[in-house]
């Protein structure tokens, strides 16, 4: 019964190249976020989407786009992939009305060679 | 803007000993205050929380109390066990704006 899902759980792959992590959630929430956790911990938040709207778009490079197809998945494309982009990517999901209790996925851990 | 600072780690202790991890914040307003924990390998999961000045809020014998005066949440527990290691995140929110994080505090206990 797995709340928030995402997928592939690790992802190694060449520079230059190409990506996607799938995040699915079960909770019949209606806002989903994507995090990137570097090396040293630090959690900082990439996208938010409510009903399938981009509510928060924070400084990232436009080869990072997130699509959500529906209210239950959010996934994010990266294009050209760069060796600083080797990190763990966190999906999280809330209710809007709650926009504090988020409940995250376990993590995609990526390592661009 | 909002911005959350906590005690840098990594921090060990003794089984059954005391703990506490600071964390004080900085808000345009009156936030709601978080601490998520990160078990090894896991996303994060939210152990307590606080919407108002005075609130304690309280989970798994962890506790910590929103005090407006001094701007700060500390996290607290009596007596830790091996399976409380793990990255501790404090957070903070206002309004519905975005979730604010600390860099996170690595606790190692030993036994």
């Amino acid at each position: 019964d797995t709340a928030v899902s995402q997928t592939p759980k690790y992802l190694v792959t060449q520079m230059g190249n190409d990506k996607s992590i799938k995040c699915e959630q079960n909770l019949g929430h209606d806002t989903m976020y994507w995090y990137k956790q570097d090396s040293k911990k630090f959690l900082k938040i990439m996208f938010s989407y409510n009903n399938k709207e981009l509510i928060i778009n924070e400084t990232v490079p436009n080869r990072f786009s997130p699509k959500s197809p529906d209210k239950a998945h959010l996934n994010l494309h990266i294009n050209s992939l760069e060796l600083g982009d080797s990190a763990v990517y966190f999906c999280a999901s809330s209710q809007g009305g709650s926009p504090s209790e988020q409940f995250f996925g376990p993590g995609t851990r990526l390592t661009v060679l | 803007g909002n911005s959350v600072t906590q005690m840098e780690g990594p921090v060990t202790l003794s089984e059954e000993a005391f703990l506490t991890i600071n964390c004080t914040y900085t808000a345009t307003g009156y936030p709601s205050l978080f601490w998520y924990v990160q078990y090894p390998g896991e996303g994060l999961q939210l152990l307590l929380k606080a919407t108002k000045a005075d609130d304690k809020g309280s989970n798994k014998g962890f506790e910590a109390t929103y005090r407006k005066e001094t701007t700060s949440f500390h996290l607290e527990k009596g007596s830790v066990q091996v399976s409380d290691s793990a990255v501790y995140f404090c957070a903070l929110i206002l309004g519905n704006e975005k979730l604010t994080f600390g860099t996170g505090t690595r606790l190692t206990i030993i036994p």
